[in-house]
């Protein structure tokens, strides 16, 4: 079972609006600043968004975060099929010193 | 940049050590202030973190393992390992390393993000 809680799977169409949600407590995301990590069939995750909102270069401006409290949010706006994909997201535990990971969330692109 | 690339037996025997080794070029992993980090994906589930070491010698490994696990490093081969003792066959999964660092962003949020990743290795127990 994993310290932060994801919808196990999530749906939309081309050119929707999806949004996944990542749940935690104060000692992760209450304290601590979020990761989401993108991880396709086959290939190595990236990190898709870090410190809640922050991209990395490369990374299309589609794809944002937020974080309120003690849960946290993925958005993909304009959906695209090579957006479907495994999505993680991740924080800082302080009660544990590393890292906890959500369960993850299966992407379909209908 | 760093690249990282996991080697090891894709097959160990029950109650056996998994020995894994994630080799890193482009970059030094002597005085780095990475935290050299493995995280595993069994079948079927999601990305489970298994620990890191950083430069000084410091470990954090998951209570999920239940002090199975042992990473290293060395700096002569620019290598780090991963061992984990008395594996059952919920210790098959794909196996990455990574490396992760901490920074403060431009608000001054502190942050820790793993940004490169190995390919993974198939390490199956029976």
């Amino acid at each position: 079972q994993s310290v932060l809680t994801q919808p196990p799977s999530a749906s939309g169409t081309p050119g929707q609006r999806v949004t996944i949600s990542c749940s935690g407590v104060i000692s992760n995301i209450g304290s601590n600043t979020v990761n989401w990590y993108q991880h396709l069939p086959g290939a190595a995750p990236r990190v898709l968004i870090y410190s809640n909102k922050l991209r990395p270069s490369g990374v299309p401006d589609r794809f944002s975060g937020s974080k309120s409290g003690t849960s946290a949010s993925l958005a993909i706006r304009g959906l695209q099929s090579e957006d479907e994909a495994d999505y993680y997201c991740s924080a800082w535990d302080d009660s544990l010193n590393g890292p906890v990971f959500g369960g993850g969330t299966k992407l379909t692109v209908l | 940049q760093v690249q990282l690339q996991e080697s090891g037996p894709g097959l160990v025997k029950p109650s056996q050590t998994l020995a894994l080794t994630c080799t890193v070029s482009g970059g030094s992993i002597s005085g780095s202030e990475y935290y050299w980090s493995w995280l595993r994906q069994p079948p079927g589930k999601g990305l489970e973190y298994i620990g890191h070491i950083f430069h000084g010698g410091s470990t954090y490994y998951n209570p999920s393992l239940g002090g199975r696990a042992s990473i290293s490093v060395d700096t002569s081969t620019n290598q780090v390992s991963l061992k984990v003792n008395s594996v059952t066959g919920a210790d098959t999964a794909v196996y990455y390393c990574a490396n992760m660092y901490g920074k403060a962003d431009q608000w001054g949020y502190y942050y820790y993000v793993m940004d490169v990743w190995g390919q993974g290795t198939t390490v199956a127990v029976s």
